[in-house]
This record gives C-alpha cells, sequence and structure tokens, in this order.
C-alpha cells in the first residue's frame, strides 16, 4: 500500500466549475498536509498546507483535511484553464521530517 | 516569501561526466535540503535528505558515491551526478526548509538533466 495515494486522473472539469482533489494517507501519526500545483516541465509550487482537521481556505482554494478518515482534500472554486496543472499531495510526520507524496492528480480545466 | 535559486536550469553532459548542480535559499537559512528525482509522468522520488553540516542520508536504492551531495552552509547545497550514465537523465529538484517552526517546504526550479 502506497503511503499517499492521490487518483491519476485526468479529472477534467469545465471552466467555471468547482474542481475536487483529493488524497488518502496511511499513516495515522502524520501532522502536516500540503497541495503543490506542478506544470509541466516545472518545479512544485506550494498552494495551501494544512495541519488541523476542518476547512482552511485561501482565495478560490480551500484544503479539507480529515484525520479519523486520513483523507485531505482540494476543492478549487470557478476553475480556470490556467489551473490545468498536476496537483501533488505531500504529508509529514513531524516539522523535521521529509514530504512524502502522493503520485499526483492531472487536473484539465476545459474553457 | 521564501526563495530557493537552483542552478543550471538545464544541462546536457556526455556519458562518463560529472555534473554538479546547485541549489541556495536566497533569504533564509535552509537547516534542512532534500533532493528529489522526477522521470517523466511520475511524481517525486526523494533521493537524499541532508542537514548542514552533517552527511546526508540517501533513501534506499540512491547509490551515495554517484550522487555526491555537499550542504556545507546554511544557504548552499549542491548535488553532484558522477560518471553520469543516460539513465541518470531526470529533473532533478531541490527542496529546502528553514529553522524549526518554518514549516514550509520551498523547492527549487529544477535542473533537467540530459545525459548523451
Amino acid at each position: 500500500q502506497k503511503e499517499v495515494e492521490q487518483n491519476s486522473g485526468p479529472l477534467s472539469v469545465p471552466e467555471g466549475a468547482i474542481a475536487s482533489l483529493n488524497c488518502t494517507y496511511s499513516d495515522r501519526g502524520s501532522q502536516s498536509f500540503f497541495w503543490y500545483r506542478q506544470y509541466s516541465g516545472k518545479s512544485p509550487e506550494l498552494i495551501m498546507f494544512i495541519y488541523s482537521n476542518g476547512d482552511k481556505e485561501d482565495g478560490r482554494f480551500t484544503a479539507q483535511l480529515n484525520k479519523a478518515s486520513q483523507y485531505v482534500s482540494l476543492l478549487i472554486r470557478d476553475s480556470q484553464p490556467s489551473d490545468s496543472a498536476t496537483y501533488l499531495c505531500a504529508v509529514n510526520l513531524d516539522a523535521g521530517n521529509m514530504l512524502t507524496f502522493g503520485g499526483g492528480t492531472r487536473l484539465m480545466v476545459k474553457p | 516569501g521564501a526563495v530557493v535559486s537552483q542552478h543550471p536550469s538545464r544541462v546536457i553532459c556526455k556519458s562518463g561526466t560529472s555534473v554538479k548542480i546547485e541549489c541556495r535559499s536566497l533569504d533564509f537559512q535552509a537547516t534542512t535540503m532534500f533532493w528529489y528525482r522526477q522521470f517523466p509522468k511520475q511524481s517525486l522520488m526523494l533521493m537524499a535528505t541532508s542537514n548542514e553540516g552533517s552527511k546526508a542520508t540517501y533513501e534506499q536504492g540512491v547509490e551515495k558515491d554517484k550522487f555526491l551531495i555537499n550542504h556545507a552552509s546554511l544557504t548552499l547545497s549542491t548535488l553532484t551526478v558522477t560518471s553520469a550514465h543516460p539513465e541518470d537523465s531526470s529533473f532533478y529538484i531541490c527542496s529546502a526548509r528553514g529553522r524549526a517552526g518554518a514549516y514550509g517546504y520551498t523547492f527549487g526550479s529544477g535542473t533537467r538533466l540530459t545525459v548523451v
């Protein structure tokens, strides 16, 4: 079983819709959770991080964490074609530890 | 915000030669540096973790004598691919983390290595 799992996609949504990206993790001791966006040929850029159960909103992005069910999700409201990218979920056990990445979900936003 | 500068962005080298990739944290002290490799259409695979002033910790299956990591200062880490071969062609990315309390992991812009 992979430590961090994501559906590889592609997830296709129309422009203006809500894109929902999901991630599950296996280690119950995981402390912090990150969402990165990666355009083709580029390095990942941090979108959001979340530590506590519940929702965290930043502009069009909302991260949702449910530690009991061991999943974290990312919602993108009013999706734009420029949001088309691969979204990577990353998890770490504590502040000093490395990040473990999921395989990424490719999102396609169609005009 | 935290910035990590990675150079070169692209490099083409001949098989058997060595290539050095540099990663610098520009506005913070990177106590820990992570080096990743990413093959096309795959996720990031951690190669090694280095803490300033100490030897790097390599992930299973990564040859430490082939991928030399130096983290001699709080702002600079280098990865040297020695005796490169075509199968080493990949996208190499560094990620830096600051002192305790700085929970972000900032990525460099990546280096596309092609070994011919």
